[in-house]
């Protein structure tokens, strides 16, 4: 089925671990986005790329890298998780200059 | 900046009541507005959309009028099932890059 996928679903890690978050859509889509969901917040954009070979911060990119890959593939680095990383994490993507979203069904990061 | 404002939520209907959600946005120039719903355990999905004043977006139901005099864009639904239980997300796109801001989310729950 044509749509977003992430992985992994589920993580916990450790404080001070690293990880990358994986987000690939085929829908041939330019651009592509990261979002946390928090309780009571919304959701925050970390990081975007309009088209491949760009990215550009977000609301909230402290702590976190991203990497467009290839026009398919965005993915998101913690370097050194902190409990405050704890979240529920979506990608998303969408055509240039368009206006709808597809979104993943999310990660839920654990950081103990 | 940009933004977006939801009533707090939950909101807690009976089965066939009426629904209205509220949502008024703060942006600069003519933001296209959306709204997102994110039922249990998945990503969001796009419900339905406006770009322009007095537009009128309408999916599955549920329908919201572009209102640039009010800066509005409330959700409603003329009788809500059980199934309708989710969180229900308002947003607008921010500039030409089509990076979306959201609302912090309304969380309805309907009662057989």
């Amino acid at each position: 089925n044509a749509g977003v996928t992430q992985t992994p679903k589920f993580q916990v890690l450790k404080t001070g671990q690293s990880m990358t978050l994986q987000c690939a859509q085929d829908m041939n889509h330019n651009s592509m986005y990261w979002y946390r969901q928090d309780p009571g917040m919304g959701l925050r954009l970390i990081y975007y790329s309009a088209s491949e070979g760009t990215t550009d911060k977000g609301e909230v990119p402290n702590g976190y890298n991203v990497s467009r890959l290839n026009k398919r593939e965005f993915s998101l680095r913690l370097e050194s998780a902190a409990p405050s990383q704890t979240s529920v994490y979506f990608c998303a993507s969408s055509p240039r200059d368009s206006y709808g979203y597809t979104f993943g069904s999310g990660t839920r990061l654990t950081v103990v | 900046g940009n933004s977006v404002t939801q009533m707090e939520g939950p909101v807690t209907l009976s089965e066939e009541a009426f629904l209205t959600i509220n949502c008024t946005y703060t942006a600069t120039g003519y933001p296209s507005l959306f709204w997102y719903v994110q039922y249990p355990g998945e990503g969001l999905q796009l419900l339905l959309k406006a770009t322009k004043a007095d537009d009128k977006g309408s999916n599955k139901g549920f329908e919201a009028t572009y209102r640039k005099e009010t800066t509005s864009f409330h959700l409603e639904k003329g009788s809500v099932q059980v199934s309708d239980s989710a969180v229900y997300f308002c947003a607008l796109n921010s500039g030409n890059t089509g990076k979306l801001i959201f609302g912090q989310g309304t969380t309805l729950q309907v009662k057989p």
